[in-house]
């Protein structure tokens, strides 16, 4: 079955670093873009980061750009999302999601596959 | 970015129909016609049901469906069911591979 598995959420302090991936099973993850989503308590979703396929081409949300780092490892088809100076309003669930390849192969620029969320909670 | 805005929520009738309105800018809805629609029951992954502001994945039933006109975009459930109760998101691209979501619709079936 084609997904995506998120791991290494938890409890942090502010201020502190976690390390979140995303293990991809099934289909050829070198091939996708991939992005991170977050869902605060009580919130919508809200676009983090994405990267490219080989990995070179990389943009982020104003709320992480400097805190936060996306990088994949094609061979080990896993994504990642290092997270730094991490602030209380951080805390939320996570997603890591996979970009759509329409009929003809190419980006359609939306998000088809997604993993169940790794929660990550920063409290004193 | 600011996150698109969306009614906080809408209800209907099962067999009823309903829509679900997006609301960007002319940076984002307006200016591409990539406008995603996802459903999402908390605790679980999203779905993805609809691509390039009108698209149906295969598999992702008839009943729903979308349109764009302007900076707005909506999202159309048609023949309600109990299943269909959950939360909606839009999400469109913004230009350099940055995306930016809706702000969200509760749909509950009566």
């Amino acid at each position: 079955e084609v997904q995506l598995v998120e791991s290494g959420g938890g409890l942090v302090q502010p201020g502190g670093s976690l390390r979140l991936s995303c293990a991809a099973s099934e289909f050829t993850f070198s091939s996708y873009e991939m992005i991170w989503v977050r869902q605060a308590p009580g919130e919508g979703l809200e676009w983090l980061s994405y990267i490219n396929p080989s990995g070179t081409t990389i943009y982020y949300a104003d709320s992480v750009r400097g805190r936060f780092s996306i990088s994949r490892d094609n061979a080990k088809n896993s994504l990642h999302l290092q997270m730094n100076s991490l602030r209380v309003e951080d805390t939320a669930v996570y997603y890591c999601a996979r970009e759509n390849l329409g009929y003809s192969g190419s980006g359609t620029y939306a998000f088809d596959i997604w993993g169940q969320g790794t929660m990550v909670t920063v409290s004193s | 970015q600011s996150a698109l805005t969306q009614p906080a929520s809408v209800s209907g009738s099962p067999g009823q129909s309903i829509t679900i309105s997006c609301t960007g800018t002319s940076s984002d809805v307006g200016n591409y016609n990539l406008v995603s629609w996802y459903q999402h029951h908390p605790g679980k992954a999203p779905k993805f049901l609809i691509y390039e502001g009108t698209k149906r994945p295969s598999g992702v039933s008839n009943r729903f469906s979308a349109s764009k006109s302007g900076n707005t975009a909506s999202l159309t459930i048609s023949g309600l069911q109990p299943e269909d109760e959950a939360d909606y998101y839009c999400c469109s691209y913004a230009g350099s591979r940055t995306y930016v979501f809706g702000s969200g619709t509760k749909v509950t079936v009566l």
